[in-house]
């Protein structure tokens, strides 16, 4: 079955503008959580849906949203770009919470 | 809230050693551990995972991590390292909540 999809893969972006990052989870799956992974930070959270309510929310600003519909795709914005939001943004989806999580292979994106 | 510790950013091992990269967690509740491997430019893969069963795990590509209560560790390891285990590893763990948070990562070399 097909895996996590996330578009697009590379994203050029000017410092002010805003970004709509998009993610196909695998069928069947309703949770969907989103990551930020920089060098110096790590894997962060962001947040996760799951059917179509954020249900946990990690430390970013408000800049920072997501939202999910009803057929468990996602996306998530991010508005009023700055330099360090520059980063791979990872999208995972699960079925149930023991099972671990898919991940899609991300977004980079950079702010100039 | 749970977090996880992965002691090491870089662990540099020969090919045909043993591997062994740790993580110790801290959670309220009884936990779910993971551990994912991540290559280069690629999202993370699923390496093995505990979810209050048999307290040694296997996983994919011969990696078993053992879950020990008493010193709230989850240690990975590999009797025998292959070039291609050269990755970064993540320690991860998450509760009923499906809240995953994930260790700052061990960088794997292996040297031939």
């Amino acid at each position: 079955k097909a895996g996590v999809t996330q578009t697009p893969r590379y994203l050029i972006k000017t410092r002010g503008q805003q970004v709509t990052l998009s993610c196909s989870p695998i069928s069947g799956h309703r949770s969907v959580s989103w990551y930020q992974q920089t060098p110096g930070q790590g894997l962060q959270f962001l947040f996760e849906y799951f059917s179509e309510t954020q249900r946990n929310k990690g430390n970013f600003p408000g800049r920072f949203s997501g939202r999910q519909f009803s057929n468990s795709r996602s996306e998530m914005n991010v508005s009023t770009l700055e330099l360090g939001d520059s980063a791979l943004y990872l999208c995972a989806s699960s079925f149930e919470y023991r099972g671990g999580y898919t991940f899609g292979s991300g977004t980079r994106l950079t702010v100039v | 809230a749970q977090s996880v510790t992965q002691l090491g950013s870089h662990v540099s091992v020969s090919e045909g050693a043993l591997v062994l990269l740790r993580c110790n967690y801290s959670s309220s509740v009884p936990p779910y551990l993971f551990w994912y491997v991540q290559y280069p430019n690629q999202g993370l893969q699923l390496l093995l995972k505990y979810t209050s069963a048999a307290t040694l795990v296997k996983g994919i590509n011969g990696f078993e991590a053992e879950f020990k209560k008493s010193e709230t560790s989850f240690h990975l390891t590999k009797p025998s390292a292959h070039m291609s285990d050269a990755a970064e590893y993540f320690c991860a763990v998450s509760n009923n909540n499906n809240d995953m948070r994930f260790g700052a990562g061990t960088r794997l070399t292996v040297k031939p």
